[in-house]
Parts: structure tokens; C-alpha cells; sequence
């Protein structure tokens, strides 16, 4: 257990339904990250948020909206996906320190856009 | 923008035998992270190196940071099978450390019994 949860493991959507992933985060970390992970493909990094505020987007398509009510949950709304979203997504959170902070990931989701 | 690369993308080493994983950086970094991601796992992180030329030893693993600060090395001596997995190497990109880190493509460990 990293202290970083995420739900759900897996999720099948179709490329019209609407869902939200979730990340809670146990550590009282103040930074908080989703990361893409495809098949054959480095870690991509989607979403910073440091102290509740997004620092980061890194040029994800609108279709991908992330929200962070407070340091410790993150979202990650998805809507009107593509067959080619289809990845692992990763939540990570840190302790902003200014000298190389390390992540803590989450489980993941696997998600399968259909 | 910055890239890291990792070689090589996949190593099969038999139990017992020695394996090294390589990540060369385009730019130089001010520190440089390594992960492990077992198989169906998240990655977790094992390192940081900060100064040029460190070396770090945990157990058998060995990671050492080049003297420009551009490059690291992983070596595992004597593998075993709990060592399987993804090793990534992974340094900050943007010009702060705020978790804006770049990963390597990482390097797939397998090993036979």
C-alpha cells in the first residue's frame, strides 16, 4: 500500500459515456499528478497540481479534465473518448521540496475505451 | 524538448547472472530518479541521485550518476526472480523539480530460474 488509492482498477467505456477517475492520497502531500501509461510507451505526464492549483497540462485534449477539490483527492473527468486513450492512468503525489521531489503512485486504472 | 532514453528495452539474464540498464539524458539534470514496476504493478520509487559522479548501493542494486549529470546506470549483481519488472530512470524537466519529471521508456527484466 503506497498511501495513494485510486478507483476504479478497471473501467470499459464507450467512446459517448461520461466517467470520472478518482485518487485520494493518504501522505499529506501537497502535489498531485495524473500520468498516462500506454503500451510500449515512456510514463506520460498529463496534469500537475501543486497546493490544489494546476501548474501543468501538458497539451492533453479538452476531452481529458482534471479537477482538484483539495491537496489530498484528485479527478480525472473523461468524456467523448477515443479507442486510442485506451492506457493505464496514474495518480502520483509528492512532497514539494525543491530538491527532487520523489512520486508515490497509485494502483492505476486500466481503462479499455471501446 | 528534453528526452531520456533507456537501453536496452529488454534484457533476459538467467538467475544469478548480472544486468545493467543505461539512461542517457539530452539535457543535463539536477538529480536523477529510478522506479521499479512490477509486472500488472505502478512503478515505485527506489533512488534519487543528486551530485555528480554518486554512487548508491542498495543490497545488490548499484546506481551510479555520471560525472555530467547526464547519464546513469542501474546494475543489479546476482539477479533473482524478485527482480523482475520495469526499471525506469527518470529526471525533472520544466527547469523546476516540482514532480515534473521525464521517463525514460524504460527497460523490461525478465529471469529464468
Amino acid at each position: 500500500e503506497t498511501g495513494v488509492t485510486q478507483t476504479p482498477r478497471h473501467l470499459v467505456m464507450g467512446m459517448t459515456n461520461k466517467k470520472s477517475l478518482k485518487c485520494e492520497q493518504h501522505l499529506g502531500h501537497n502535489a498531485m499528478y495524473w500520468y498516462k501509461q500506454s503500451a510500449k510507451k515512456p510514463l506520460e505526464l498529463m496534469f500537475v497540481y501543486n497546493f490544489k492549483e494546476q501548474t501543468e497540462n501538458n497539451s492533453v485534449p479538452s476531452r481529458f479534465s482534471p479537477e482538484c477539490p483539495n491537496s489530498s483527492h484528485l479527478f480525472l473527468h473523461l468524456h467523448t473518448l477515443q479507442p486510442e486513450d485506451s492506457a493505464l492512468y496514474l495518480c502520483a503525489s509528492s512532497q514539494l521540496t525543491g530538491t527532487g521531489e520523489k512520486l508515490f503512485f497509485g494502483s492505476g486504472t486500466q481503462l479499455s475505451v471501446l | 524538448g528534453q528526452q531520456v532514453m533507456q537501453i536496452p528495452q529488454y534484457q533476459h539474464v538467467q538467475e544469478g547472472e548480472d544486468f545493467t540498464t543505461y539512461c542517457n539524458s539530452s539535457t543535463t539534470l539536477s538529480n536523477i530518479q529510478w522506479y521499479k514496476q512490477r509486472p500488472g504493478g505502478h512503478p515505485v520509487f527506489l533512488i534519487q541521485l543528486v551530485k555528480s559522479g554518486e554512487v548508491k548501493k542498495q543490497k545488490r542494486l548499484t546506481f551510479q550518476f555520471g560525472e555530467a549529470k547526464k547519464n546513469s546506470s542501474l546494475h543489479i549483481t546476482a539477479t533473482q526472480t524478485t527482480d523482475v519488472g520495469t526499471y525506469f530512470c527518470a529526471g525533472p524537466s520544466g527547469g523546476t523539480s516540482y514532480g515534473k519529471l521525464t521517463f525514460g521508456q524504460g527497460t523490461i527484466l525478465t529471469v529464468h530460474p
